[in-house]
């Protein structure tokens, strides 16, 4: 079975300091993994996915996320966190056949001035 | 709370065939989205619904995909006729004050 795991439904970081949003996945085959955002009252957006070959991928806004087969992760990072990053952010999988997609529940992010 | 429920699960239809995708929402939210999912585009957001009235339809892709609300606790979206470029998974989800979406299991659609 898969499943996702977003460890931390809240974090707070100072303006400028390094944003780290954890993501665990369960799957019995090779993952697509994606990360999205949304911000308020609007739908979710794409923030980068990672399908095959590079395990480290970047993405809009500075963000970027590795992908660690051996820790089962895709934790999304941004270097130095901006008011404007403030919002939801929802870790995905899917299997290699895009069939189903399994979402996290999310994690909101504060960016405190 | 049973979550966002969505029905079918599965849908196969042939081209040209009329198809409807439900949701119910989560009792007390007051937002619902519609996304679809294919791996070519991933998420796209068709079309959400603020108390029941739609805000933005921007992304539906056609005049053949139409949404309803009728009211609080139901939303059909309907495509008429199907194609087969329309196959993938239709999402539905639900929020209060648009935030922290709750997504249902999808619709995997497939139009042959």
């Amino acid at each position: 079975a898969q499943s996702v795991t977003q460890l931390g439904s809240h974090v707070s970081v100072s303006e400028g300091a390094l944003v780290l949003l954890r993501c665990n996945y369960s799957s019995s085959v090779p993952p697509y993994l994606f990360w999205y955002v949304q911000y308020p009252n609007q739908g979710l957006q794409l923030l980068l996915k990672y399908t095959t070959g590079a395990t480290l991928v970047k993405g809009i806004n500075g963000f970027e996320a590795e992908f660690k087969k051996s820790e089962t992760s895709f934790h999304l990072t941004k270097p130095s966190a901006h008011m404007s990053d403030a919002a939801e952010y929802f870790c995905a999988v899917s299997l290699n056949t895009g069939n189903q997609f399994y979402f996290g529940t999310g994690t909101s992010l504060t960016v405190i001035p | 709370d049973a979550g966002v429920i969505q029905s079918p699960r599965h849908e196969v239809t042939e081209m040209g065939q009329e198809v409807t995708l439900r949701c119910k929402p989560i009792s007390g939210h007051d937002y619902l989205f519609w996304y679809r999912q294919t791996m070519m585009r991933g998420l796209e957001l068709l079309i959400y619904f603020n108390n029941n009235v739609p805000i933005d339809d921007s992304g539906m892709p056609e005049d053949r995909f139409s949404a309803k609300m009728p009211n609080a606790s139901f939303s059909t979206l309907k495509i008429q006729p199907s194609e087969p470029r329309d196959s993938a998974v239709y999402f539905c989800a639900s929020s209060l004050l648009g935030y922290r979406a709750f997504f249902g299991q999808g619709t995997r659609l497939t139009v042959v």
